[in-house]
C-alpha cells in the first residue's frame, strides 16, 4: 500500500524556471513532512521539512506548500539551476514514531540550460 | 564531521549466495537505520536500532535478512540466501536521537545474478 503518492515521475525545467513536485497522503496520523534530495550514487539528503500547523515554509529557493484539508503538499524550486538536477523524494512521519519515514516514489528533475 | 560510511560500494553475487554490508554511523549517533531502495522507488525502512537494541524490524524479511549493531556503534546487515528481488541499494542512516534528522550514507548497490 503506497501511503505517500508523488508526481510527476520526471520533470524537465529550463534554467531559471520553477520546478513543482506534488505529494498526497492518506494516513491522517502523519504529522511531519520532509523532502529529500538525492544525487546519483549518493544517499538522500534532507532538504526542507514542514509540520501541518504551517501552510508554507521557505528556505532560500525551496518552498513547501501544505494543504492539510486536501492532504497534499508540494515542493517549489524557484529559479531552478542545473545543479538542482537530482531525484526528489517527499516523505512523511506518523505521530508518535518520531522517525519512521515513509517515502514517496521520487521525481527525477532535470534542469536544462 | 565525517558522514555515514558504508562498504562495500558495490557487490555482485549469484542468487542463493550470502552477502554482508557494513555501516559506520556518525560519531555519537544513537539511532541507526537500514533502508532498501529498489530502482525507481523511495527507500523502505528495514530495521531501526537505538544504541544496540532493535526498535523496529517489522519490515525486515527475517527468514533471510539479519542485522546487528554490537556495542551500539557499527552495524552489519546480512542476506542469506539472496534472491533476485533483493537487487537494490542498501542505505544506512543515523541520527543523534530518534527524533532528529537522519543522515544517509551513499549506500551499497547489490546486484543478484
Amino acid at each position: 500500500q503506497q501511503q505517500v503518492k508523488q508526481s510527476p515521475q520526471s520533470l524537465i525545467v529550463q534554467k531559471g524556471g520553477i520546478s513543482i513536485i506534488n505529494c498526497a497522503y492518506e494516513n491522517t496520523a502523519f504529522d511531519y513532512f520532509p523532502w529529500y534530495q538525492q544525487f546519483p550514487g549518493k544517499g538522500p539528503a534532507l532538504l526542507i521539512a514542514i509540520r501541518p500547523d504551517v501552510s508554507e515554509k521557505k528556505e532560500g529557493r525551496f518552498t513547501i506548500s501544505f494543504n492539510k484539508s486536501a492532504k497534499q503538499f508540494s515542493l517549489h524550486i524557484m529559479d531552478s539551476q542545473p545543479g538542482d538536477s537530482a531525484t526528489y523524494f517527499c516523505a512523511a512521519i506518523p505521530t508518535g514514531t518520531a522517525s519512521k519515514l515513509t517515502f514517496g516514489t521520487g521525481t527525477r528533475l532535470q534542469v536544462t540550460l | 564531521e565525517a558522514g555515514v560510511a558504508q562498504s562495500p560500494r558495490y557487490k555482485i553475487i549469484e542468487k542463493r549466495q550470502s552477502v554482508a554490508f557494513w555501516c559506520n554511523p556518525i560519531s555519537g549517533h544513537a539511532t541507526l537505520y537500514w533502508y532498501q531502495q529498489i530502482l525507481g522507488q523511495g527507500p523502505k525502512l528495514l530495521i531501526q536500532f537505538q544504541n544496540n537494541g532493535v526498535v523496529d524490524d517489522s519490515q525486515l524479511p527475517k527468514d533471510r535478512f539479519s542485522a546487528e549493531r554490537l556495542k551500539g556503534v557499527d552495524s552489519t546487515l546480512k542476506i542469506q540466501p539472496a534472491k533476485l528481488e533483493d537487487s537494490a541499494v542498501y542505505l544506512c542512516a543515523s541520527s543523534l536521537f530518534e527524533d532528529q534528522p537522519q543522515h544517509f550514507g551513499d549506500g551499497t548497490r547489490l546486484s543478484i545474478l
